[in-house]
């Protein structure tokens, strides 16, 4: 089973909307941490926003928020007010585990595409 | 305020040579990981490292190996490469914290 799907391959969206990314995750540890990348067509991978598993908040950073559903193992981004240079593949991503160093699982990506 | 940086970011090779990616980072981190990225795929774990000696293997191990001999750097060797291994490479380090991680520029890497 996939630790990290992002159902949606391609999402398109106006300059100023803002849009939804989908991230479901798999884990039975209690302590894990979410991520957020961006990837423009340049290519490096740009962090965007983190979300532990026992932050009762939810992330945010300027334009980008985390919308964290712990009970339906759900990490969705959320993109306020969306620009052009915002176009770029984004992946979400899971550290597991307690303590210690465990590396990141990577979902497959969504491309998000804004039009003017 | 280099980060992590990754050479070369470009290599075409023959098919059975052998190449060594290089990874540095200057942020004293313990952790440092190598992933490949396929299209469709996303990033995958190959190898990775928790600290100066010590390296483990992550999804996809086989036809790299890596060592640790400095905090700083973690270099990803190609033994005899193939085809299969046409792929964009990235390293990657993460502090104590664990809540963030840095990524270098990444290495596109093709094997004719």
């Amino acid at each position: 089973a996939q630790k990290i799907t992002q159902t949606q391959p391609g999402m398109f969206v106006q300059e100023k909307e803002a849009v939804t990314l989908d991230c479901t995750y798999d884990t039975s540890d209690q302590s894990y941490g979410l991520f957020w990348y961006k990837q423009p067509s340049s290519g490096e991978m740009i962090f965007l926003i983190y979300q532990g598993s026992y932050d009762e908040q939810n992330a945010t950073e300027g334009r980008y928020s985390l919308n964290f559903q712990k009970a339906r193992k759900s990490a969705n981004l959320v993109i306020s007010a969306s620009q052009l240079g915002d176009s770029a593949m984004y992946f979400c991503a899971m550290r597991e585990g307690l303590g210690g160093y465990s590396t990141l699982t990577f979902g497959k990506g969504t491309m998000l595409l804004v039009s003017p | 305020n280099a980060g992590v940086t990754q050479t070369p970011k470009f290599q075409v090779l023959k098919t059975g040579q052998s190449m060594t990616l290089q990874c540095a980072q200057d942020m004293n981190h313990e952790y440092m990981s190598w992933y490949r990225q396929d299209p469709g795929m996303g990033l995958r774990l190959i190898h990775y490292s928790v600290g100066a000696g010590i390296t483990d293997q992550g999804e996809v191990p086989n036809g790299y190996n890596v060592s640790r001999s400095t905090t700083e750097d973690f270099p990803l060797r190609l033994l005899s490469a193939a085809p299969s291994q046409t792929s964009v490479y990235f390293c990657a380090s993460c502090g104590q914290m664990n809540t963030e991680a840095f990524f270098g520029q990444g290495t596109r890497l093709t094997v004719v």
